[in-house]
């Protein structure tokens, strides 16, 4: 069974901080993985897309990176600012469904403290 | 070009009655999909259509669920006889292709009475 897992559920850092976000997946056979933040009662905003060739994708201060025979991502967040708050989900698109879809992760829930 | 559009933003429901949440993809999309986000928990995936066409709605629940991406017009999710349970949140979300960037919308929040 494809399964995503995000580590850890809740992340509190002070203002300025960089800090690393975590996302596992069970099956390493993937069409790619997609970072997404999500602000309350708000919708899904795309960050980064990486394709199962890529190792990393950046924008701005974010970085994503891929290891895919690991079955690990990373989502690094530079000098961190009060409205990077949100809760942070990891999907991936697994070839086992023909890539119809994205298994998305619980989440990481960040605050960052001015 | 505008995002994703998703109507009602909120949809108040008694148990028994229908509701109908419409998604209109992103201009040059053809391809859409329907995630439940309930309360505390994650995404889960719901329904996959391309226009006119149910690729894979093995996320669905079998009874009181529909989904239709006509010709014309936004894609509906439709329930039927709702129940408390269904309270939650519906994303739609769409991309130009298979295996492509996906966009979401800003959900629609269901609420049974």
């Amino acid at each position: 069974k494809q399964e995503v897992t995000q580590i850890p559920a809740a992340l509190s850092v002070p203002e300025g901080e960089n800090l690393v976000l975590n996302c596992s997946f069970t099956d390493s056979a993937i069409y790619n993985l997609q970072w997404f933040r999500q602000d309350p009662g708000k919708g899904l905003t795309s960050l980064l897309l990486i394709q199962s060739s890529q190792r990393e994708q950046t924008s701005g201060r974010l970085n994503a990176s891929l290891d895919k025979s690991s079955g690990r991502s990373t989502l690094y967040i530079a000098a961190s600012q009060p409205g990077d708050s949100a809760t942070y989900l990891c999907a991936v698109r697994f070839q086992e469904t023909s890539g119809s879809r994205l298994t998305f992760g619980e989440g990481t829930q960040l605050t960052v403290n001015p | 070009n505008a995002g994703v559009m998703q109507n009602p933003r909120h949809l108040v429901r008694r148990r028994g009655q229908e509701a109908r949440l419409r998604c209109s993809p992103m201009k040059g999309h053809s391809h859409v999909y329907w995630y439940r986000q309930l309360p505390e928990e994650g995404l889960k995936f719901m329904v996959y259509l391309q226009k006119e066409n149910i690729i894979d709605e093995s996320g669905m629940p079998k009874e009181r669920f529909s989904a239709e991406f006509p010709k014309e017009g936004p894609s509906i999710l439709r329930i039927q006889q709702v129940v408390r349970g269904d309270s939650a949140a519906y994303f739609c979300a769409s991309s130009p292709g298979m295996n492509e960037k996906l966009f979401f919308g800003s959900g629609t929040q269901l609420s049974v009475l």
